[in-house]
């Protein structure tokens, strides 16, 4: 039972454009959702999040969008560069119902990877 | 200031072994995870440490096992080595604390553990 899908393995982009990258969910539970980027050889960096109670977060050139009622989130990356070339992981958490204080399991897809082509 | 180390980086092993994986969190931050890539399925949750108590448990079989010291650092153990735990072992560290924003975790480059 997979809660968090992200149904494209892979996604090439011209750079310069826009690089949109989608990811849905199943569990209505989860309230805070993550991007991670990972290069080969590395661990994930963490790129930019979003809480359950807004449906848009900016940070330079990537901004996330939710939409609860659709469980559908999104990253779009503008201007798409090569350095952004990775595979893009997004993430899931039930911050409110996890145990303890601040109990912060992630639930991840499966990971897109984008080519931003020169 | 340091990042997430784990160690070793690369290891080979063969069914029936066991291994120990190491992971030294960012300084001041109390909270270790655990994750395992595989290219069929993914990251998917071991366990979480915090204040040398497992908080959280994944869906693995008892083979896999966790603890962390008093200074936040943890190991990871795994018994009776099986071809399919052939893997990416990624350690993340956190403040561990309760609000959200306060929890991103942080990876470490991961130990890559083969099994013959």
């Amino acid at each position: 039972d997979q809660q968090v899908k992200q149904n494209s393995p892979s996604l090439s982009v011209q750079e310069g454009r826009i690089s949109i990258l989608n990811c849905d969910y199943t569990n209505s539970m989860f309230d805070y959702f993550l991007w991670y980027k990972k290069y080969p050889a590395e661990g994930p960096t963490f790129l930019i999040s979003i809480s359950s109670i807004k449906d848009k977060n900016e940070d330079g050139r990537f901004t996330v969008f939710l939409n609860k009622s659709a469980k559908h989130l999104s990253l779009h990356i503008v201007p798409s560069q090569p350095g952004d070339s990775a595979v893009y992981f997004c993430a899931a958490s039930d911050v409110r119902g996890n145990s303890g204080a601040g109990s912060y399991q992630l639930t991840f897809g499966k990971g897109t990877k984008l080519s931003v082509i020169p | 200031k340091a990042g997430v180390t784990q160690t070793p980086r690369y290891l080979i092993k063969t069914r029936g072994q066991q291994v120990t994986l190491s992971c030294s969190p960012i300084s001041g931050h109390r909270s270790v995870s655990w994750y395992q890539q595989t290219p069929g399925q993914g990251l998917q949750f071991l366990f979480e440490y915090f204040s040398e108590t497992q908080r959280n448990k994944g869906n693995f079989p008892g083979r896999f096992s966790g603890r962390q010291f008093s200074n936040s650092r943890s190991e990871m153990n795994v018994s009776t080595l099986e071809l399919g735990d052939s893997a990416l072992y990624l350690c993340a560290s956190s403040l561990g604390g309760g609000a959200a924003g306060a929890n991103v975790l942080t990876f470490g480059a991961g130990s890559r553990l083969t099994v013959l």
